[in-house]
């Protein structure tokens, strides 16, 4: 069983839609939680970063963790064409250096 | 902002080559990373480094090799390429104690 479990989607939702991305984890110590958006044929680039439990929010995007439930949300309100790209959790322990990811969710956001 | 470059955006390469992809960051972070993104895998990681001269291995360092002799540099080496090598290859760093990592354009590899 992998430590972090994200679908592979793909997730097509119109343009406007509210969209909701999840990843389940199964170690414990994870207490720093990422996500990062990935264009086609480009680098991963940070969208989020949360420590601990709690809810952040940055514009259009809210990140939510449950650590009682080992799960983590993205939602992405007025979802735009231009969100469609896809949608990686990283998560890591406290003195770990490296991140796990999740395989990504693919959005498609159509107009 | 800070910036991490690949030497190349597309390689292709003969079985059985020494491959060198190069990765420099700009930002004086202590730790730097090498991954494989692979359809359906996600990213894994290869090796990182933690210092100059200082370098761990990830979960599949099997058939690759780095090198770090500068603070800024970052260089994967594949020292034998074989086709299950094709893959993109992401380059990102991180500062010292910090959880975030930020990550270069990726080098397509295809090994033929």
């Amino acid at each position: 069983q992998k430590e972090v479990e994200q679908d592979p989607g793909p997730l097509s939702v119109p343009e406007g839609a509210i969209v909701s991305l999840n990843c389940t984890y199964s170690n414990s110590a994870f207490q720093y939680f990422m996500w990062y958006r990935q264009y086609s044929r480009k680098g991963p680039e940070l969208l989020m970063y949360t420590y601990s439990s709690g809810n952040k929010e940055d514009g259009r995007f809210t990140a939510q963790v449950d650590k009682s439930s080992k799960y983590i949300s993205l939602f992405i309100r007025d979802s735009q064409p231009s969100d469609s790209a896809t949608y990686l959790c990283a998560m890591s322990a406290t003195g770990r250096r490296a991140l796990t990811f999740g395989s990504g969710t693919r959005l498609q956001v159509q107009p | 902002d800070v910036k991490v470059t690949q030497s190349s955006r597309y390689l292709v390469k003969r079985t059985g080559e020494k491959v060198f992809l190069e990765c420099v960051q700009d930002m004086d972070h202590e730790n730097m990373f090498w991954y494989r993104q692979d359809p359906g895998l996600g990213l894994r990681l290869i090796y990182f480094s933690y210092d100059v001269k200082m370098k761990e291995k990830g979960d599949i360092p099997e058939g690759y090799s780095v090198s770090r002799e500068k603070k800024e540099r970052f260089s994967l080496i594949l020292e034998s390429a074989s086709t299950n090598q094709t893959s993109m290859y992401l380059c990102a760093s991180s500062p010292s104690g910090g959880e975030t990592q930020y990550f270069g354009p990726g080098t397509r590899l295809l090994v033929l």
